[in-house]
């Protein structure tokens, strides 16, 4: 059973990078057909797929943070990395990462991190 | 601005049923399957429903999903006070090339 643990640091400073890390067990990421997401939950607010990286390597950004977002894999490790660059406080948020994956028709997150809780201070 | 539309809130009382909407707003994913999510107070969201209408293992029947054109419906039946909620429609967006998710709906069991 795959499980996913989000790592990285619970304060920001603004106009600085953040970092989060995925650590993947019980699932390579380099096979397999799947897509490893990072979903973000602004207080209040609801779920939004900011990125993924396939299986293959192939990247997916939101439209939004195309510019400050890269999502990467580790060569030798079962992580998948995020870095969002000069953040601001709309970027304060709880970070997931998921899985994603066909079942039969649809598309589904099926396995989902805890979350991390993202704050971005002044 | 997502492909998904629901309401912001329903409630209802415990045993009864309740019913959450999610319409969709491009004909991008008419030809597509919806998935529910429930998404508990400090935990990870779970997926309920896949395929508009069946349940992974573990979920019990009375979740149910179905789909009519564009919009698809996530009924609950015996409402517990343990199924106080957000709960996400999803989606493939073909036009993104990504999953979106509805807007998601509070549920309040009164």
């Amino acid at each position: 059973q795959v499980r996913l643990q989000e790592s990285g640091p619970g304060l920001v400073k603004a106009s600085q990078t953040l970092s989060l890390t995925c650590t993947v067990s019980g699932d390579p990421i380099s096979y397999g057909g799947y897509y490893w997401n990072w979903i973000r939950q602004h207080p209040g607010k609801g779920l939004e797929v900011i990125g993924y990286i396939y299986y293959t390597g192939d990247t997916y950004y939101s439209p939004s943070l195309k510019s400050r977002l890269t999502i990467s894999t580790g060569t030798s490790s079962n992580k998948i990395s995020l870095t969002l660059t000069s953040v601001t406080a709309a970027d304060t948020a709880v970070y997931y990462c998921a899985r994603g994956g066909w079942i039969s028709g649809t598309y589904v997150f099926d396995s989902w991190g805890q979350g991390t809780l993202v704050t971005v201070s002044s | 601005q997502s492909v998904l539309t629901q309401p912001p809130s329903v409630s209802a009382a415990p045993g009864q049923k309740v019913t959450i909407s999610c319409s969709g707003t491009s004909s991008n994913i008419d030809n597509n399957y919806f998935s529910w999510y429930q998404h508990l107070p400090g935990a990870a969201p779970k997926l309920l429903i896949y395929d508009n209408n069946k349940r992974p293992s573990g979920i019990p029947d009375r979740f149910s999903g179905s789909k009519s054109g564009s919009s698809a419906t996530l009924g609950i039946t015996g409402l517990q006070t343990g199924d106080e909620a957000d709960y996400y429609c999803g989606i493939w967006d073909p036009s993104l090339s990504s999953g979106v998710f509805g807007g998601g709906t509070k549920l309040t069991v009164l």
